[in-house]
């Protein structure tokens, strides 16, 4: 059984739209994380968030909006999109918030048009 | 802020062979280093880490030194195997929360 889910696995948008990207993890981990990858920037760290408290914000954009409804849940909700935004962003988790061994998600693949 | 570089973009050795990857940083205050592999199509899979209060640290046929005076960590993988092809990504991240900074990847790439 997959430990973290993301959904969708693939997402087309049209610019200007909002689109939020969902991920759950079963490991019982403290920690979740996003990240993003595209061809620009093969990996960036987005977010990190511990207990369900937002930790550290490396996105200068207020246009990405990272929500926890539960400690296992981190879902990122993405405004106002542009063609820049195609990427792959993948949700991580790790039992502490110090980032030790972190699990992967299989990402989401958003393509903005 | 960090940046990590990472010295090879593609690295081709045959099976058995040793490889080695590079990666250097800028931020002195970097104490946590760990290394992911990405399969092609796949997503990350934590391979190994080292922090800075050791030099060296070995997982089976992985290990990592670090150069703290250098700012410079490596990773070594013996008797390579095809299934270590993959991108290899390196990471530094400082004390305190983590906001991991990463290199661009290397490809390796095992001729069987």
């Amino acid at each position: 059984d997959p430990k973290i889910i993301q959904k969708p696995k693939y997402l087309v948008a049209v610019t200007g739209s909002e689109k939020i990207l969902i991920c759950e993890q079963y490991l019982g981990h403290n920690a979740m994380y996003w990240y993003r990858q595209s061809a620009k920037k093969p990996l960036e760290f987005m977010f990190s968030y511990s207990y369900q408290k937002l930790m550290d914000n490396q996105t200068a954009s207020s246009r990405f909006q990272p929500q926890s409804s539960k400690k296992n849940h981190l879902d990122l909700q993405i405004t106002a999109l542009k063609p820049d935004d195609s990427a792959t962003y993948f949700c991580a988790s790790s039992q502490d918030d110090w980032g030790r061994e972190q699990y992967f998600g299989p990402g989401t693949r958003l393509t903005v048009l | 802020g960090e940046k990590v570089e990472q010295h090879e973009s593609t690295l081709s050795v045959r099976e058995g062979d040793s490889a080695v990857i590079n990666c250097t940083y800028t931020d002195t205050a970097s104490s946590y280093f760990p290394w992911y592999k990405q399969e092609a199509g796949k997503s990350l899979h934590f391979v190994i880490d080292i922090r800075s209060n050791v030099d060296r640290k070995q997982s089976q046929r992985l290990t990592v030194l670090l150069d703290k005076k250098a700012k410079r960590f490596s990773l070594h993988i013996t008797a390579t195997q095809p299934e270590d092809s993959a991108i290899y990504f390196c990471a530094g991240a400082s004390g305190g929360n983590y906001k991991p900074t990463f290199g661009k990847g290397t490809s390796l790439v095992v001729h069987p």
